[in-house]
């Protein structure tokens, strides 16, 4: 176990719905991330939080809204997706977001958007 | 965005030495280097991180040399269990910007 932990594992969802990803860590950390995986594409850093503030939007679509109340917790809610959404996303602790900190991965949550 | 340069795959034998090079031109003075390892369907797990020289932990050694634009991963004696994709991750040179990027990775296959 890395200390972060996401849930679902798995999500199917329709274009129109709404569903939540949610992420925890038990590290410790102060800085949060999203990355996304598509099939056969490197890893894509989507938002970064420091301390509970977005510091970090890497020019990422409305349809994905990250929260994150907390330190320990990070939400990314999901809305009128399309079917090129469907990727592995990974939610990712550190110390703080600063290049020398090791990022620790929780397993993914599978999204597939039908 | 950063640009980290590594072969797109390897194939080794178990019992070899498998070593990954990984080109960073722009890393910025400060930067570490880090070295992830990511199976299917798994996030990326963290191997090894350095600055300069040689580093050894119990899984790997990272060799950087003095200009530290490239680095080397170096897995000694390699198993099957060690097909997985290797990251170099370093940071990203754009003024002001702290993304944490990386590269395509190497796809390393381990023959029995």
């Amino acid at each position: 176990e890395t200390g972060v932990t996401q849930t679902p594992r798995h999500l199917v969802m329709g274009m129109t719905n709404k569903k939540s990803l949610k992420c925890e860590q038990h590290l410790g950390h102060n800085a949060m991330y999203w990355y996304k995986q598509s099939a056969k594409k490197p890893l894509e850093l989507m938002f970064v939080y420091n301390f509970k503030e977005q510091t970090e939007n890497n020019s990422v679509p409305s349809r994905f809204s990250p929260e994150c109340p907390n330190s320990s917790h990070l939400f990314l809610h999901l809305h009128t997706l399309q079917p090129e959404d469907s990727a592995l996303y990974l939610c990712a602790s550190s110390q703080a977001p600063l290049r020398g900190n090791t990022i620790y991965f929780g397993e993914g949550s599978w999204l597939t958007v039908v | 965005l950063a640009k980290t340069t590594q072969p797109v795959s390897m194939d080794s034998y178990e019992g070899q030495e498998v070593n990954i090079t990984c080109s960073h031109n722009n890393i910025a003075t400060n930067d570490y280097i880090t070295w992830y390892q990511q199976f299917p369907s798994q996030g990326p797990r963290f191997i090894i991180q350095g600055y300069k020289t040689k580093v050894t932990n119990e899984v790997a050694s990272l060799f950087i040399p003095a200009d530290r634009k490239s680095s080397t991963l170096s897995l000694p004696r390699v198993s099957l269990s060690d097909t997985a994709v290797y990251y170099c991750l370093v940071g990203d040179m754009e003024a002001g910007r702290r993304a944490l990027t990386f590269g395509s990775g190497t796809r390393l296959q381990v023959q029995p």
